[in-house]
């Protein structure tokens, strides 16, 4: 079963806006990551943040993590045509070995 | 460096017969992890293997599904007696020590 749920399911955006999506989830974790998938192929890491770190930044990501909401966002600045993929946060829960739980996903497309 | 490898990258079978996916991990990479996406859904665990250690099998959605990885490396999941609910994406993930994984291109499966 999926832990995370994902805010919203789809997007659509003009290029250079930006994107923000959330991910929520339930139990205790380790850390959480978000990855993007384009096209239903492989995912690719985009960033990890740990439970004690509350905001993280990668060029123009920008990812959130509040522990007592049990909540994160991730913001993509100055969105590209490129950026069109889906993103699916997965968390690694407490005693849970490593194992991700990921969310539905976002969908997002960014129109030139 | 080469990063997990998948095959074959799509497989179509009759319902019924059996089917072998393989995983080709990140050499020196100690757990791998099987993952599988229905179309338009979010990943769901299958199993993972984290050394010598007995894999965790709690994601498998039944007995039909089992996995062996051979000298801590190359892993191959195995479907027996497929059904049209088993079309999926199958991913596989290695990882070290950092949590992160790293995620391969996935192998469509499409049961007619």
């Amino acid at each position: 079963s999926q832990q995370g749920e994902e805010d919203p399911q789809a997007l659509s955006i003009q290029e250079g806006e930006n994107a923000t999506m959330n991910c929520s989830y339930k139990t205790s974790i380790n850390n959480l990551q978000w990855y993007r998938q384009n096209s239903g192929r492989g995912l690719v890491h985009l960033i990890l943040i740990r439970s004690n770190e509350r905001e993280k930044h990668s060029g123009r990501l920008r990812v959130t993590l509040d522990t007592s909401k049990k909540s994160s966002s991730l913001l993509i600045t100055a969105s590209r045509a490129a950026d069109t993929a889906s993103y699916f946060c997965a968390t690694d829960e407490d005693n849970a070995g490593n194992m991700l739980t990921f969310g539905g996903g976002t969908r997002l497309m960014v129109k030139p | 460096g080469a990063g997990v490898s998948q095959s074959p990258s799509n497989k179509v079978t009759e319902k019924g017969k059996d089917v072998e996916l393989r995983c080709d991990p990140i050499s020196g990479h100690t757990a791998l992890y099987w993952y599988r996406q229905s179309l338009g859904q979010g990943l769901e665990f299958l199993i993972y293997f984290q050394g010598n250690s007995a894999p965790d099998k709690s994601g498998l959605p039944s007995d039909r599904f089992s996995a062996e990885r051979t000298g801590g490396s190359v892993s191959t999941l195995t479907i027996q007696r497929t059904q049209q609910e088993d079309s999926a994406v199958y991913l596989c993930a290695s990882s070290f020590i950092s949590y992160e994984q790293y995620f391969g291109p996935g192998t469509r499966l499409t049961v007619t």
